[in-house]
């Protein structure tokens, strides 16, 4: 059974670089999508990006100058850094896996919280 | 302001069909592009639902079900439980900038 875990700092101050990790466990990351998702509090998904096995990227247009995904298969985690946050990107954000690039995410971290506050 | 435009919220009465509408446009499911659908419990990630407009993964009951036409795409539930209260998201891709993947707002299901 495939698992996610994200992990990384949970504050971070107006106008630094947000950066998690995913971790997965259970399979392997070749020929999978893996994306990144995030969520306001009361509010809907937002999709932010997703990177392929090969290390192909896809972004949101509307955080597109802002983000990087990378990834490291040989130590199954993928990354996020999203930069000059502000309080807008305070949400709970999930990892997830696209299982062949069709935008569906069939396996999910339970999501990590980040603050966004000096 | 979501891509895909969801009611915020739909009611049954348990044992009711209820359906859940997601609209698009001419980029997204318009375009032919497939939708997909998440069931939220409180407290926990988005768990999928229906994927590819109408298949249901394994474990997934069959009294959901998705439909697609045109600009639009549902979700329908049927026997309403007590335990299908939830936030439903839809998801499709749109073509626009290059193309990326979007989502509906969320749909908050009360079961009465």
């Amino acid at each position: 059974q495939v698992q996610l875990q994200e992990s990384g700092p949970g504050l971070v101050k107006p106008s630094e670089t947000l950066s998690l990790t995913c971790t997965v466990s259970g399979g392997s990351m070749s020929d999978y999508y893996w994306t990144w998702i995030r969520q306001p509090a009361g509010k809907g998904l937002e999709w932010i990006g997703r990177i392929y096995s090969s290390g192909d990227t896809n972004y949101n247009p509307s955080l597109k100058s802002r983000v990087t995904m990378s990834l490291d298969t040989s130590k199954n985690h993928f990354s996020l850094r999203l930069t000059s946050v502000t309080a807008a990107d305070a949400a709970l954000y999930y990892c997830a896996r696209d299982p062949d690039g069709s935008g569906y995410d069939d396996y999910w971290g339970q999501g990590t919280l980040v603050t966004v506050s000096s | 302001q979501s891509v895909l435009t969801q009611p915020p919220s739909v009611s049954g009465a348990p044992g009711q069909r209820v359906t859940i509408s997601c609209t698009g446009s001419s980029s997204n499911i318009g375009a032919g592009y497939d939708v997909h659908w998440y069931q939220q419990l409180p407290g926990t990630a988005p768990k999928l639902l229906i994927y590819d407009n109408i298949n249901r993964p394994s474990g997934i009951p069959d009294r959901f079900s998705g439909s697609r036409s045109g600009t639009s795409a549902s979700l329908a539930i049927t026997g309403l439980q007590a335990e299908d209260e939830a936030d439903y998201h839809c998801q499709s891709y749109d073509s626009r900038l290059g193309g990326f993947v979007v989502f509906g707002g969320g749909t908050k299901l009360a079961v009465l």
